[in-house]
């Protein structure tokens, strides 16, 4: 059964601080990986998407991808209140979506 | 701007009965998703389609759910009969293909009593 993991959580963080959300998978051959954020009661929404090792940043948010040790994860950086919410991780070649992090940033 | 979008958005039902959950992907999309999400199981690959063909329904059960693409418009998750435990809310998704980004419906919430 391919895999993808996450952090357990609940995390929480003060306001202000970075969130660090972990995510593994199993399937060596993915390719594409994904972030959604997830408000309670709404749909999933994309945060961010990277296909290459390394780093990928868009403004408060940045994604790291490490292929051999089938590793990605999300920081961001200076939480505030509204990033408030579940964060799932999402693979490709396996349509699958992690458990998620439910992550609480506190004023 | 384009949007996925699901009906009904709210569905109550007794238990043996038929439900219909219908999805418009966004226009140009050629793969959609249908996911189940729960408290228990958190997101559930159930099937999806490429270019209207079903590529996978692993995760659906066979005995009384089925999903179909009648039209590059139009997705459809079926069940019949409904019981207790598919009470859930069902989410579809379309995406440019298979390895890029996926946007999702608001989903339906289904419950069934």
């Amino acid at each position: 059964q391919k895999e993808v993991e996450q952090n357990s959580g609940p995390l929480s963080v003060p306001e202000g601080a970075i969130a660090s959300l972990n995510c593994t998978y199993s399937d060596r051959g993915s390719q594409s990986f994904f972030w959604y954020r997830q408000y309670s009661g709404k749909s999933p929404e994309l945060i961010m998407s990277i296909y290459s090792n390394g780093d990928k940043e868009d403004g408060r948010f940045t994604a790291q991808l490490n292929k051999a040790s089938q590793y990605v994860s999300l920081l961001i950086r200076d939480s505030q209140p509204s990033d408030s919410a579940t964060y799932l991780c999402a693979v490709k070649g396996d349509m699958r979506f992690g458990a998620g992090t439910r992550l609480t940033v506190k004023p | 701007d384009a949007r996925v979008t699901q009906t009904p958005r709210d569905k109550v039902t007794e238990m043996g009965q038929e439900v219909t959950m219908r999805c418009q992907p966004i226009l140009g999309h050629n793969t959609v998703f249908w996911y189940r999400q729960t408290m228990m199981q958190g997101l559930e690959l159930l099937a999806y389609f490429r270019n209207r063909a079903p590529l996978d329904d692993s995760g659906m059960p066979k005995d009384r759910f089925s999903a179909e693409m009648p039209d590059a418009t139009l997705a459809t998750l079926k069940i019949q009969p409904s019981e207790p435990r598919d009470s859930a809310v069902y989410f579809c998704a379309s995406g440019l293909d298979l390895a890029y980004e996926q946007y999702f419906g608001p989903g339906t919430r289904l419950t069934v009593t």
